[in-house]
C-alpha cells in the first residue's frame, strides 16, 4: 500500500537554525512529490513539488527539497529558519488517480 | 482568481443529524478532491470527482457518506446520521489537471 512517513512530529528550533524534515514514501510507480505548509489558522499551501528532472527542487520562502530515489526520500530543508516559519508541514505523494497521500505532519515551532 | 471556497467554515451537528459540506473549486478547475483530517492525524483522501462523475471513492466510508459534483454548482460532501467519530476537519482541493491541487480553508465539523 502507498504510504508516507514523516519521522519528526514536533520540532523546536531557534531563529537562524537550519532545518531538515524527513519524508519517506512507499510507492512502486512513478511518483510526484509535494511539501505543503499550514500556517496557524490558514489552509494548506504548496511549498514545492517534484515531478521530474533535477532532483533538487527550490520552493517558496527559501525552502528546498531533494528527491533521492534510491532512498525513497524527499526531505525538506531550509538553511536559516525564521519565526514566521512556525507552521505544520506535510509531505505528500501523488498516488493512483492522483489522490494525495499525506504523512502525519511535522509541527515546527521557531523560537525568536 | 478566487481560491477554493468552502462553507460553512464551522458546522455543529447533533448525533443523528445530516451534515452538508460545500466546496466551490477555483475557476476553470474541473477536478475536486475531498480529504478528512482527524485529530492528531494527517489528511486522508476520501473521494475524487470530476463534473458529474465520481472517479475514485476508495477513501469514503461505505455507509452514510456520499459526494457529488454537479454540472452546475459546488461539490457537496454529505454525511447522514452523523456520529461523534465524524468530528474532523474536511478539506476540499481542486485542480485544473491531474497534478497540482489547491486547497480550501476546510470545514470543521463538530458532532455533539
Amino acid at each position: 500500500a502507498q504510504s508516507v512517513s514523516q519521522h519528526n512530529h514536533h520540532v523546536i528550533l531557534s531563529e537562524a537554525a537550519s532545518l531538515e524534515l524527513g519524508c519517506n514514501y512507499s510507492y512502486g510507480g512513478t511518483v510526484n512529490l509535494f511539501w505543503y505548509v499550514q500556517y496557524p489558522g490558514q489552509h494548506l499551501q504548496l511549498l514545492l513539488k517534484y515531478f521530474s528532472g533535477d532532483p533538487l527542487v527550490k520552493g517558496i520562502k527559501g525552502f528546498e527539497a531533494e528527491f533521492i530515489k534510491s532512498k525513497f526520500s524527499f526531505n525538506l530543508r531550509k538553511p536559516s529558519v525564521q519565526w514566521s516559519d512556525t507552521a505544520e508541514y506535510f509531505c505528500a505523494v501523488n498516488g493512483a488517480t492522483n489522490k494525495l497521500i499525506f504523512g502525519t505532519g511535522t509541527l515546527l515551532a521557531v523560537q525568536p | 482568481n478566487a481560491g477554493v471556497m468552502q462553507n460553512p467554515r464551522h458546522l455543529v451537528r447533533r448525533r443523528g443529524q445530516e451534515a452538508r459540506l460545500r466546496c466551490s473549486p477555483m475557476k476553470g478547475h474541473s477536478h475536486v478532491y475531498w480529504y478528512r483530517q482527524l485529530p492528531e492525524e494527517g489528511l486522508k483522501f476520501m473521494v475524487y470527482l470530476q463534473k458529474e462523475n465520481i472517479i475514485d471513492e476508495s477513501g469514503m466510508p461505505k455507509e452514510r457518506f456520499s459526494a457529488e459534483f454537479p454540472k452546475e454548482g459546488p461539490s457537496i460532501l454529505r454525511i447522514q446520521q452523523v456520529v461523534r467519530g465524524d468530528s474532523a476537519a474536511y478539506f476540499c482541493a481542486s485542480s485544473p489537471d491531474t497534478y497540482e491541487q489547491y486547497f480550501g480553508p476546510g470545514t470543521r465539523l463538530t458532532v455533539t
